[in-house]
């Protein structure tokens, strides 16, 4: 067990919809990071919080948007869903934001996300 | 640009053997991170690797960083089944986001 909660663990959905997954990072972990791994695109980074604000944006569609509360909690909100937005959406957590630090990421279980 | 190249992507190999899987990246880099991944589940974290030379073991598993070759290498010796799972480097850069490599799926077959 990381200490990375995410909910919910399954999420099942049509097309259109709208839907929100979210992230608890491991006591004393500032920094947020949310990746989506599908089967051929593999593991891709999406967005990284540090204490409250965005610090990097990796291929994060514009449908999707995220933010971190003042609690560290993150959520990760997916819109105008379509098919090929199913895949597993993983949450990590480190102590620091990268740059000069050492800053193993820590990853949640993940949320499987189906739309229909 | 920054590119992290796993290889080989699929890898079957008999209990008992050795094998290594190698892990490129593009650009110089002291900082690299080995995962590890059973099917539907999180990543694990495996090992850190932060300077040149680094070299690391728990287990079966051994992974070094040569810097200079912008290259790791995860080491399996004597495979047991447990190991099949999938291997991911992740390569830092500092100030940007972490890089995968699209992962290695090793399979220990008896």
């Amino acid at each position: 067990d990381s200490g990375v909660t995410q909910t919910p663990k399954h999420l099942i959905t049509a097309t259109g919809q709208r839907v929100t997954l979210r992230c608890s990072p491991r006591s004393g972990d500032l920094s947020v990071y949310w990746y989506q791994q599908s089967l051929d695109q593999g593991l891709q980074f999406l967005i990284q919080y540090y204490n409250g604000e965005e610090r990097a944006k990796g291929n994060i569609l514009e449908r999707f948007s995220a933010q971190q509360f003042p609690d560290l909690h993150s959520e990760l909100n997916l819109s105008s869903l379509e098919l090929g937005d199913s895949a597993l959406y993983f949450c990590a957590s480190s102590v620091a934001g990268g740059g000069l630090s050492t800053d193993t990421q820590y990853f949640g279980p993940g949320t499987r996300l189906t739309v229909l | 640009e920054l590119k992290v190249e796993q290889n080989p992507l699929f890898l079957s190999m008999q209990e008992g053997k050795n094998y290594t899987i190698y892990c490129n990246y593009s650009t110089t880099s002291d900082r690299l991170y080995w995962y590890r991944q059973d099917p539907g589940k999180s990543l694990e974290s495996l090992f850190v690797l932060l300077s040149n030379g680094a070299v690391k073991q728990e287990g079966r598993l051994m992974a070094s960083l040569d810097t200079k070759a912008r290259l790791s290498t995860l080491h399996i010796t004597a495979a047991v089944h447990d190991l099949s799972a999938t291997y991911f480097c992740a390569v830092d850069w500092g100030n940007t986001p972490l890089v995968f490599g699209k992962g290695t799926r090793l399979s220990v077959i008896a």
